[in-house]
């Protein structure tokens, strides 16, 4: 079936430095990638997207790079703050099977120290 | 703009129960999908609906139903509740199906004892 896997699990960073993210899916016909940020306690929250027909997207100190021959994308976070500390999940959109669904990966907690 | 909402918050039921949960999308968003996220995984897909139809399944057993209405808002049903439903269920709202933007309400913390 369909699957996304994130590495890696936990990362843990200084302050300042950059924290990269990196994902693969297995569905070819995908053609959308969302991240999230999840706070304790909080709800998912959109933070930067892809589309299967752009290779890197960026917003302020986010940016997100896909490859699709390899089935890979990854997330970069440059100038860490502590507020960045967070759960984050990527996804991938699969329309396997005749079904539209939005795929996870098991997520990377990211620990900023000041 | 209000931002996806979802009815209760909190909720406590027993084995062998059944429970329903509300969502309400983004005012213009006509797609609801459900999720189901356990505690320190990611959200697993449930349902997707749009228009009234369902348009995406998840690997979940048939306990699980779901319906959306024609004001967009939707309903997830569990029947037969078992301890394994304990789960934050988290509804997201997006303007159709495919590759748009999907915003998720706060969810709602279910736990069956």
């Amino acid at each position: 079936g369909e699957n996304v896997e994130q590495h890696p699990s936990t990362l843990s960073v200084q302050e300042g430095d950059s924290a990269v993210i990196k994902c693969t899916y297995s569905d070819s016909a995908s053609n959308y990638f969302p991240w999230y940020k999840q706070e304790l306690g909080k709800r998912p929250q959109l933070i930067i997207d892809i589309r299967s027909n752009v290779g890197e997207k960026k917003d302020q100190r986010i940016a997100v790079t896909l490859n699709k021959t390899a089935k890979h994308f990854s997330l970069h976070i440059t100038e860490t703050q502590p507020e960045d500390s967070a759960v984050y999940f990527c996804a991938a959109y699969s329309f396997s099977g005749g079904y539209n669904k939005l795929i996870f990966g098991a997520g990377t907690r990211l620990a900023v120290h000041p | 703009d209000a931002g996806v909402t979802q009815s209760p918050t909190h909720l406590i039921k027993t084995r062998g129960q059944h429970v329903t949960l509300r969502c309400s999308p983004i005012s213009g968003h006509k797609s609801v999908s459900w999720y189901q996220q356990v505690l320190g995984q990611g959200p697993q897909f449930i349902f997707q609906y749009y228009e009234k139809e369902e348009r995406g399944r998840g690997n979940f057993p048939d306990r699980f139903s779901a319906r959306q209405f024609p004001n967009y808002s939707s309903e997830l049903n569990v029947n037969a509740l078992l301890l394994g439903d304990s789960a934050l269920y988290l509804c997201a709202s997006s303007f159709g199906t495919g590759g748009y933007e999907q915003y998720f309400g706060p969810g709602t913390r279910l736990t069956v004892t």
